[in-house]
């Protein structure tokens, strides 16, 4: 069964700095993998997709992430944190059950320190 | 388009009542799915469809019952509400394997089951 592993339920990092929020997967096919931002009170929006073409994929608001296949790794980055990042971040994959099922991470609360 | 608009966006049962969750969409997508987003625990699938008609079990389907009579709606049925149903309530739907099965999801609903 397909599983999503995010490391780290909150994550603070300064404005300007790097943000990371890591995703490890587990998928006996090869996934669609997802990161989706929830900003408070609202749904979720897809920020970037991985769905096997370029292990790099950029998405909105200057976030990207890489696939890992050895690592079985999904991890999203921005280079430099801007407040309007604070949100929820949640990594999903899809793949064992159906493409279109997906299985959902606990979820990543980033906080931006001025 | 209006995406995937849900109904209502609160609401308060106490145990024992049954209730109906609303969601529509205008995107003539194929797949819908509800989901249930518990603290710490990420989004969980409720129930699945591939198309009017068709319905399936997710991970979490105890206790709610969903129906397909056209591609637009997907309702979600509280049968006999409990306290652990206390949760927010996403429906989220897609269109094809083009889209890498990209999920739009509604604003939610909040419910409280006392």
């Amino acid at each position: 069964a397909q599983s999503v592993t995010q490391l780290g339920s909150h994550v603070s990092v300064s404005e300007g700095a790097l943000v990371l929020l890591r995703c490890n997967y587990s998928s006996s096919v090869p996934p669609y993998l997802f990161w989706y931002v929830q900003y408070p009170n609202q749904g979720l929006q897809l920020l970037l997709k991985y769905t096997s073409a370029a292990t790099l994929v950029k998405g909105i608001n200057g976030f990207e992430a890489e696939f890992k296949k050895s690592e079985t790794s999904f991890h999203l980055t921005k280079p430099s944190a801007h407040m309007s990042d604070a949100a929820e971040y949640f990594c999903a994959v899809s793949g064992d059950q159906g493409a279109q099922k997906l299985v959902f991470g606990q979820g990543t609360r980033l906080t931006i320190n001025p | 388009n209006a995406g995937v608009t849900q109904t209502p966006k609160f609401q308060v049962l106490k145990t024992g009542q049954s209730m109906t969750l609303q969601c529509a969409q205008d995107m003539n997508h194929e797949y819908m799915s509800w989901y249930r987003q518990d603290p710490g625990m990420g989004l969980r699938l409720i129930h699945y469809s591939v198309g009017a008609g068709i319905t399936d079990q997710g991970e979490v389907p105890n206790g709610y019952n969903v129906s397909r009579s056209t591609t637009e709606d997907f309702p979600l049925r509280l049968l006999s509400a409990a306290p652990s149903q206390t949760s927010v309530y996403f429906c989220a739907s897609s269109y094809s394997w083009t889209s890498g099965y990209e999920q739009y999801f509604g604003p939610g609903t909040r419910l409280t089951v006392t």
